[in-house]
């Protein structure tokens, strides 16, 4: 079952705070972060593993609460270069399967 | 190291016809994945290899959709006959291990119309 993302899209100004939330209705294992610029691939940011860790890519860092079964991702002081679609990705259960939302659009303005 | 490569970039075709997408995975990488996306929604597993076995096909869409990995290096995604329904970007993504702490990494898609 696919993660649900809140916002769906969001505007900000350069240097603006932004958070991303991705939550599920089912027990997670990990949850994956990642960037797609548009036309381009979309990027790998980071990965949070069971355990309600934190991590950190620049200014952009990540929770994860295993018991509510959502993880949200922090962009500090945005940069022009934050723009993009992002997606998380959730695995629950034994399968390998990487199921992700429908992505949120972070749009940076000067 | 090379990325992962996929092609054709583009791909308009009719109602009916039949397309082939490749897919070169990161060299030494065994586990191989197809993604699909929908504009504005999300991107929607549809397979995974590992090496030149199919360890996951549950979300292929249908019968007319066949992938194949032989050898366990490239992989091709064939839709034939194509629908409307098929048109979208299909990602193509490789990781060297799998499971919750192995990341993807994407190719650039293969943006398929089919008209």
């Amino acid at each position: 079952q696919q993660p649900v993302q809140s916002p769906q899209a969001v505007i900000l100004r350069e240097g603006e705070d932004a958070v991303i939330n991705c939550s599920s209705s089912k027990a997670l294992y990990s949850v994956h972060w990642y960037r797609q610029k548009h036309g381009e691939a979309p990027v790998f940011l980071m990965i949070l593993l069971k355990g309600g860790e934190q991590k950190g890519h620049e200014k952009i860092s990540a929770s994860f609460n295993e018991k509510k079964q959502q993880s949200s991702l922090y962009l500090t002081a945005s940069q022009l270069s934050y723009s993009g679609t992002y997606f998380c990705g959730t695995y629950g259960g034994s399968n390998y399967k990487l199921t992700f939302g429908k992505g949120t659009l972070l749009t940076v303005n000067p | 190291e090379a990325g992962v490569t996929q092609f054709p970039s583009h791909s308009v075709i009719e109602k009916g016809q039949t397309v082939t997408l490749r897919c070169d995975p990161i060299s030494g990488h065994d586990n191989l994945y197809w993604y699909r996306r929908v504009m504005g929604k999300e991107i929607k597993f549809l397979l995974h290899f590992v090496k030149e076995s199919k360890q996951d096909e549950s979300g292929m869409p249908n019968n007319r959709f066949l992938a194949e990995r032989t050898g366990g290096t490239y992989s091709t995604l064939k839709v034939q006959p194509a629908e409307l329904e098929d048109s979208g970007v299909y990602f193509c993504a490789s990781s060297q291990g799998q499971g919750v702490g192995s990341p993807l990494h994407f190719g650039n898609g293969t943006r398929l119309t089919v008209t």
